[in-house]
């Protein structure tokens, strides 16, 4: 079982919804991420905390809102999404490494959080 | 513009026998490379790390090498078995993480 938990597995919404997904993870660790997967596609990062603050946004629509509460948790609030949007979304947490660039080491991921938009 | 290429979209092959699947990779220079094992509907598992200063890592059935000079991991899942099947991702660490779109491994009995 991975370590990463994220709330809720499905979520079906339309495009006048808000909701929110969820991450938790309790390794200490302080690089969370989301990642975006549609199908038979590689996971594209989307966003990255470091240390609480957000530290990449990969161009995202503004739709896409992260929260990092703390540094057990992070959110990604939806809001007005559009059904192209419909994807599986992954969380994942890492140590950041010893190299001293910042970069992370394993990552370690949810069991991801299948979203429909209709 | 940055690349990384698993160049066999799947991968099939006899139980028993070696698989190797590749990743190549341009305009990077990557702190290191790490392969992942993704099943259907779940998140990536972490399998390997390989740091750019190492030639080859080895953990059970799996050896990773990596060559800066060709921009290329090789990723070798030896005495392959049907429970190896599944999707291998590469990833490349700069200052963040990216994937490659992964090959498809199946392993028949």
């Amino acid at each position: 079982d991975t370590e990463v938990t994220q709330t809720p597995k499905h979520l079906v919404m339309g495009m006048t919804n808000k909701k929110s997904l969820k991450c938790e993870q309790h390794m200490g660790h302080r690089a969370m991420y989301w990642y975006k997967q549609k199908a038979k596609k590689p996971p594209e990062l989307m966003f990255v905390y470091s240390y609480e603050k957000l530290s990449i946004n990969e161009s995202v629509p503004s739709r896409f809102s992260p929260e990092c509460p703390n540094s057990s948790l992070l959110n990604l609030h939806l809001h007005a999404l559009q059904p192209e949007d419909s994807a599986l979304y992954l969380c994942a947490s890492s140590r950041l490494s010893s190299l001293g660039r910042g970069v992370p080491g394993e990552l370690f991921f949810g069991e991801g959080s299948r979203l429909t938009v209709l | 513009s940055q690349k990384i290429e698993q160049n066999s979209e799947a991968l099939n092959i006899q139980e028993g026998k070696t698989a190797t699947l590749t990743c190549n990779y341009t305009n990077y220079s990557p702190a290191y490379l790490q392969w992942y094992r993704q099943d259907p509907g779940r998140g990536p598992v972490f399998l390997l790390l390989i740091r750019e200063n190492e030639k080859e890592k080895r953990k059970e059935r799996l050896k990773v090498t990596f060559d800066t000079t060709l921009k290329q991991s090789l990723f070798h899942i030896t005495a392959s078995q049907p429970a190896d099947s599944a999707t291998y991702l590469c990833a490349l660490v700069d200052n963040d993480m990216r994937f490659g779109a992964g090959t498809r491994l199946t392993v028949k009995p």
